[in-house]
């Protein structure tokens, strides 16, 4: 099975601060996500990375930064924390898309992370 | 940007019963997914339809795709508390993203 592990699953971090959220996932996938989830907005991409070192701006990249050092871990990075990033993020992987396959996505238990 | 939603927003129904739920998109899409998720957790995959497929079944849910009116819907038989999640269906154009609806909540009494 796959296993899409995130570090954190409850976060409370202060205005200002730089926060680090982790993901490692284990089936030697190219393609990691992270999402971030809202009532009533549902799932909003914020980055995306199709290989190591490569990175590409979902819907909602501003606020965000992100860092793929190694293909198995995708971080995001708030640089400075505001009260409008509290939320629930999700982290995902999957197989490098394929037609015949089509490309399912395998996520994480979601970090929720409150900014005060 | 969103892509699919669905409909309705919320479903309550008692266990046994069928769940039907909708799903609308905009534009041309390869394949069609649906996902679920329990309450506070992260999503699971359910099922997947290709754009040349109008119907699929995997155990008590079935998947149907209408690719004229750019509409699928996923129905669960005699359902049961355990089912109670949200349910979002996945559209992607040929890419390695996936676009999400605002989802389902789906309500088994028992």
């Amino acid at each position: 099975d796959v296993k899409v592990t995130q570090s954190s699953r409850y976060l409370v971090k202060r205005t200002g601060e730089k926060v680090f959220l982790e993901c490692v996932q284990d089936m030697d996938h190219e393609n990691m996500f992270w999402y971030r989830q809202d009532p009533g907005l549902g799932l909003r991409l914020i980055y995306f990375s199709y290989d190591v070192k490569m990175k590409e701006k979902g819907d909602i990249p501003e606020g965000y930064s992100v860092s793929r050092e190694k293909k198995e871990r995708f971080s995001l990075i708030l640089e400075s924390a505001s009260t409008n990033q509290t939320s629930m993020y999700l982290c995902a992987s999957s197989l490098r898309f394929s037609y015949r396959t089509g490309n399912t996505i395998y996520f994480g238990e979601g970090s929720w992370l409150t900014v005060v | 940007s969103q892509q699919g939603e669905e409909d309705p927003q919320a479903l309550s129904i008692q266990e046994g019963e069928n769940a039907t739920m909708n799903c609308s998109y905009k534009t041309s899409i390869n394949n069609l997914q649906w996902y679920r998720q329990n309450s506070g957790r992260g999503l699971v995959h359910l099922i997947l339809i290709r754009s040349n497929e109008r119907e699929k079944h995997s155990g008590r849910l079935r998947v149907t795709l209408d690719t004229s009116k750019k509409s699928s819907s996923l129905l669960i038989t005699a359902s049961r508390a355990a089912d109670t999640a949200s349910y979002f269906c996945a559209t992607d154009e040929g890419y390695s993203t996936l676009t999400f609806g605002k989802g389902t909540m789906l309500l088994v009494s028992p």
